[in-house]
């Protein structure tokens, strides 16, 4: 089955910087790679995503890429805030066996003021 | 407005004692999932299903036993609770347009 693979597992920065998590994962027929935001106590939450027909997306201050080729893809996070803190979960789905989304282990971002 | 519920929200229990934990979703998705939530070990699936009456094994199956009778709910069931089990617990469902819902989470402790 699909294993995904994230780091780093916590990551510290301080406001205004910018923040990079990266996951790997195996199954080359995976097509689906959404980005998860928990923050203390509640929901994970989608926050981006992307299709594997598709290299790069962004969102304001938050942009996915993906590199089928090498089979990895990468949150970015520019001029971070302090409510971005938070764990962030990647997740890869291959959509032709179902619907099953598998985690990364999760990284814990803190952004310092 | 759009959600997945779950209760109860917190339980302790005792070794042995069944439990059930509800999950229900308001937006006709077909699937729909348990996963449980470990420090160290991110999210890992328990059990899906596909539509109602299709269920199988997610990563972590054991001791735990689901059904889907309707669409709209999926129940989590420990026959047998184990303190191993003590976990944070989250129902999920989505559809067609991938993106997966969670519920707001079941923190079980088993003593």
């Amino acid at each position: 089955g699909e294993n995904v693979e994230q780091h780093p597992s916590t990551l510290s920065v301080q406001e205004g910087d910018s923040a990079v998590i990266k996951c790997t994962y195996s199954d080359s027929a995976s097509n689906y790679f959404p980005w998860y935001k928990q923050e203390l106590g509640k929901r994970p939450q989608l926050i981006i995503d992307i299709r594997s027909n598709v290299g790069e997306k962004k969102d304001q201050r938050i942009a996915v890429t993906l590199n089928k080729t090498a089979k990895h893809f990468s949150l970015h996070i520019t001029e971070t805030q302090p409510e971005d803190s938070a764990v962030y979960f990647c997740a890869a789905r291959n959509s032709n066996s179902g619907y099953a989304l598998n985690f990364g282990k999760g990284t814990s971002l803190l952004v310092t003021p | 407005e759009a959600q997945v519920t779950q209760n109860p929200r917190y339980l302790i229990t005792v070794t042995g004692k069944k439990l059930t934990v509800t999950c229900s979703q308001n937006m006709n998705h077909e699937y729909m999932s348990w996963y449980r939530q470990d420090p160290g070990l991110g999210l890992r699936q328990i059990y899906y299903s596909m539509n109602v009456e299709v269920t199988d094994k997610g990563d972590v199956p054991e001791g735990y036993k689901v059904s889907r009778k309707e669409k709209r709910n999926f129940p989590l069931i420990l026959e047998s609770p184990s303190p191993n089990q003590t976990s944070l617990y989250f129902c999920a469902s989505s559809s067609f347009s991938y993106e997966q819902y969670f519920g707001p989470g079941t923190r079980l402790t088993v003593t």
